[in-house]
């Protein structure tokens, strides 16, 4: 089975300021690894996935993650945050690329403050 | 890109009451899930379909039943509503086989249960 920790439930940060959302993971095999936003009342949506290959996986608006197998971690890191960044966070966990559950953290809110 | 659509977005319904939820997957895709995600709560994994067979069950209660139709669209039935029942519910798609698809997620279909 898998597990995912999502190590903070909010974050707060100023606007233009670094911000990294951590995220570590179980798992007895092999996963695969994606990081999901969810803005106020609106569906998930995929920002960015780890498969294989390079461990740094650049994803959209200006996200990326990178994915450490000796430590159990896929941390997201965006160098610059805007407002419009401001929501809810998944890191999850899949067996498959295309045919297995996610098993999702419990998600970090990410507050930007102008 | 076409995306995932459900119907209806929005549901209310009293408690002891039925529902119907409908998904209709990227087309091409052969594979959908669908999770509850409770207020303030991670999504967690119900059910999951490929080509219209049941593939994996999660944490789906046995008042609820689902199932996926000849067209790949999937239909989940809720009955005997009980107010804990109230959440979003995300239907999500997936292309078997693929290397590099992964799950995308639909709007939601927030269901209220009064």
């Amino acid at each position: 089975a898998q597990s995912v920790t999502q190590l903070d439930s909010q974050v707060p940060v100023f606007e233009e300021a670094p911000v990294e959302l951590r995220c570590n993971y179980s798992s007895s095999v092999s996963v695969y690894l994606f990081w999901y936003v969810q803005y106020p009342n609106q569906g998930l949506q995929l920002l960015l996935k780890y498969l294989s290959g390079s461990t740094l996986v650049k994803g959209i608006n200006g996200f990326e993650a990178e994915f450490n197998k000796s430590q159990t971690s896929f941390h997201l890191r965006k160098p610059s945050v805007h407002i419009s960044d401001t929501a809810e966070y998944f890191c999850a966990v899949s067996r498959s690329v295309s045919n297995y559950k996610l098993t999702f953290g419990k998600g970090t809110l990410l507050t930007v403050n102008p | 890109a076409a995306g995932v659509i459900q119907s209806p977005r929005h549901l209310i319904k009293e408690k002891r009451e039925t529902a119907t939820l409908k998904c209709y997957p990227i087309p091409r895709h052969d594979t959908v899930y669908w999770y509850q995600q409770g207020p303030g709560q991670d999504p967690q994994f119900l059910i999951s379909f490929y080509e219209k067979m049941q593939s994996d069950k999660g944490s789906i209660p046995d008042r609820f039943s689902a199932q996926q139709f000849s067209d790949y669209h999937s239909e989940l039935n809720m009955s005997s509503l009980e107010l804990g029942d109230s959440a979003l519910y995300f239907c999500a798609s997936s292309k078997q086989g693929a290397t590099t698809d992964t799950q995308y997620f639909g709007p939601g279909t927030r269901l209220t249960v009064l």
